[in-house]
């Protein structure tokens, strides 16, 4: 069965320093990896996608992932942050095929403190 | 990117009424839509999964005679919550996939249904 764990409820971050949020995931075969950002009251929007390549993916807004097929792990991560990246952000695994459903961990909200 | 909408964004109801909620692909035709539902500070709950043309398939624990869908076109899926209750409060996301095994999802702006 398809799984995504976000350790971390919330992450604390000041403004200018760098960022990394967790995301460890358990699927079988190839995964299809995704992150999301959520804003209050508002839906999903896309980050960024590891589908197969580079293992260093690059997204919208400055962030990065990177893929570790042998710790199973997507970290999110940016390398100064910003108050306005404080939202809830979701990791989501769909494994390979791409007709499967996409599974969302718990989500971690980031709070930027100027 | 892709562009899926929502409609309403908001909607308040009593008791015992159906509430149906409009999702949307405004500029790509998308061969499956997914339904989610999402209370306040948890994550994404996927209730059903639809194609366009055939039935939904519903997740473990989700009626689907409270929650029907309708997949009639490749831009239109509806969510109609029959004889909505105060439990039936959430946030309900909408998801459409595009075609291809590679497909990629995008996500309406969610509507907020509110039973009173």
């Amino acid at each position: 069965a398809q799984s995504v764990a976000q350790p971390e409820d919330q992450v604390n971050v000041a403004e200018g320093n760098p960022l990394t949020v967790k995301c460890t995931y358990s699927v079988s075969g190839n995964p299809y990896l995704f992150w999301y950002v959520q804003y209050p009251n508002r839906g999903l929007q896309f980050l960024l996608k590891y589908i197969t390549g580079d293992n260093l993916v690059k997204g919208s807004y400055g962030f990065e992932a990177e893929f570790n097929k042998s710790q199973t792990s997507f970290h999110l991560k940016k390398p100064s942050a910003l108050v306005s990246d404080s939202a809830l952000y979701f990791c989501a695994v769909r494994a390979d095929g791409g007709y499967n459903k996409l599974i969302f961990g718990a989500g971690t909200r980031l709070a930027v403190h100027p | 990117g892709a562009v899926v909408s929502q409609h309403p964004s908001w909607v308040i109801c009593k008791s015992g009424t159906s509430v149906k909620i409009e999702c949307r692909s405004l500029d790509f035709q998308a061969t499956t839509m997914f339904w989610y539902r999402q209370f306040p500070k948890q994550s994404l709950m996927l209730m059903a999964t639809s194609n366009e043309g055939s039935k939904a398939t519903y997740e473990q624990g989700v009626e689907k005679d409270k929650f029907l869908i309708n997949h009639a076109s490749l831009t239109l899926s509806t969510l109609t919550v029959t004889s909505a209750h105060p439990e039936d409060s959430s946030f309900y996301i909408c998801s459409a996939r595009t075609a291809g095994a590679g497909g990629e999802q995008f996500f309406g702006p969610g509507t907020r249904l509110t039973v009173l």
